[in-house]
């Protein structure tokens, strides 16, 4: 079945660094793939969307990129900070539908 | 503020009972989805509605129900609750149509099953 793999673990990082967090997917080839920012005990919200036919996509200090042959997207954060902190969801569209498959998220720590 | 609003923000509720969760859409979005979140499954599709109709099915259980009234406010019924259904729902709304894929997200309904 179709699957997205995120990586559990929390990612600590140093204020102004840039976090890169990943997300693999696995029997499918999907036409997009979403990023989303959760904060505890609220509602996702939507960051990017990228295509199958895009490399990146960038909006303001956020960037993704999508291989389609190593299958996988890489969701990067330049000069982060404190208030990026939050747990980063991938996601695809899952057939004909807009049923979105979610991956289980990373948390992203930034500490000052 | 994504424009979606749920109602209930908390529900405290005892096993067996029956429940309704309330979402209205972003104005102009004719698609509904909804999600259940607990700690040890993450953010789970149940059903979508796209104006009035049910466009596709994930994991939900036979106990629970949804419909998606003309006003385009959708409701999902959860009966014969189970210790193991208390979650946050969210609901979420789309255009519906192929120039927009995101979905925007309600604040949830936390559901406490005892």
């Amino acid at each position: 079945s179709q699957k997205i793999e995120q990586n559990s673990e929390a990612l600590n990082i140093q204020e102004g660094k840039t976090a890169t967090l990943t997300c693999n997917y696995t029997n499918y080839s999907p036409a997009y793939l979403q990023w989303y920012r959760q904060d505890p005990g609220r509602g996702p919200v939507f960051l990017l969307l990228i295509r199958e036919n895009e490399k990146e996509k960038r909006k303001e200090r956020l960037k993704v990129t999508f291989d389609t042959t190593l299958k996988q997207s890489l969701f990067h954060i330049t000069a982060s900070q404190p208030a990026d902190s939050a747990t980063y969801l991938c996601a695809f569209l899952g057939g004909a539908t807009n049923k979105l498959i979610f991956g289980t998220g990373t948390l992203l720590a930034v500490q000052p | 503020d994504s424009g979606v609003t749920q109602t209930p923000k908390h529900l405290i509720t005892a096993t067996g009972q029956r429940v309704t969760l309330r979402c209205s859409p972003r104005s102009g979005d004719l698609s509904v989805y909804w999600y259940q979140q607990s700690l040890d499954q993450g953010l789970q599709f149940l059903i979508q509605y796209y104006n009035g109709e049910e466009r596709a099915k994930g994991n939900i259980l036979e106990r629970f129900s949804a419909q998606q009234f003309p006003d385009l406010h959708s409701e999902l019924n959860l009966s014969s609750l189970e210790l193991g259904d208390s979650a946050l729902y969210f609901c979420a709304s789309s255009s519906g149509d192929s120039r927009s894929y995101e979905q925007y997200f309600g604040p949830g309904t936390r559901l406490t099953v005892t």
